[in-house]
């Protein structure tokens, strides 16, 4: 099932921060999240799996919480570039992700 | 490196025709994903391929829609007889593995398919 992304949109003015939140009803191994500009392809941000590992960009920073099924993805001093519409794909223990609806992120100068 | 490449990134065609779209996956990644992204909507999977084997074709949406893979590398989604709801873009993405969700994806620029 599909997970479920809020807000549906955002919007920010450089340097302020926001929360990107991704729950999901199903027991999850592992949460993918990515970004995507308009007309390009989405861009891997981060992964986080089941039993604390992450890996992913520096400057980016997410937490998972297993029991909840929720995945949380933060933008601290946010930057004109970090506009765009953000996903969290949720999975098991192989290799099939399902996306969520996207969260439109706009940082407005 | 080269990323993936898709191929056409853009084709317009004529309901009832057949399409075929094309994706180049990052060399040396064995796992290939297709999902399609319709206006405002998410990622929709629709085929997996460990290899040149598709082990789940669950998201095709009809028996018009197919997909092989050669090599271990190049793969081709065929759409037949088209119709105005596959309208959409076609997102291919590879992975190292497809053995466990530990694997980034990495996407290429999509094919955006019109049928008129």
């Amino acid at each position: 099932q599909q997970p479920v992304q809020s807000p549906q949109a955002v919007i920010l003015r450089e340097g302020e921060d926001a929360v990107i939140n991704c729950s999901s009803s199903k027991a999850l191994y592992s949460v993918h999240w990515y970004r995507q500009k308009h007309g390009e392809a989405p861009v891997f941000l981060m992964i986080l799996l089941k039993g604390g590992e992450q890996k992913g960009h520096e400057k980016i920073s997410a937490s998972f919480n297993e029991k909840k099924q929720q995945s949380s993805l933060y933008l601290t001093a946010s930057q004109l570039s970090y506009s765009g519409t953000y996903f969290c794909g949720t999975g098991g223990s192989n290799y099939k992700l399902t996306f969520g609806k996207g969260t439109l992120l706009t940082v407005n100068p | 490196g080269a990323g993936v490449s898709q191929s056409p990134s853009n084709k317009v065609t004529e309901k009832g025709k057949d399409v075929e779209l094309r994706c180049d996956p990052i060399s040396g990644h064995t796992a290939l994903y297709w999902y399609r992204q319709s206006l405002g909507q998410g990622l929709e999977f629709l085929i997996y391929f460990q290899g040149n084997s598709a082990p789940d074709k669950s998201g095709l949406p009809s028996d018009r829609f197919s997909a092989e893979r050669t090599g271990g590398s190049v793969s081709t989604l065929t759409i037949q007889r088209t119709q105005q709801e596959d309208s959409a873009v076609y997102l291919c993405a590879s992975s190292l593995s497809g053995t466990s969700g530990s694997y980034e994806q990495y996407f290429g620029p999509g094919t955006r398919l019109t049928v008129t």
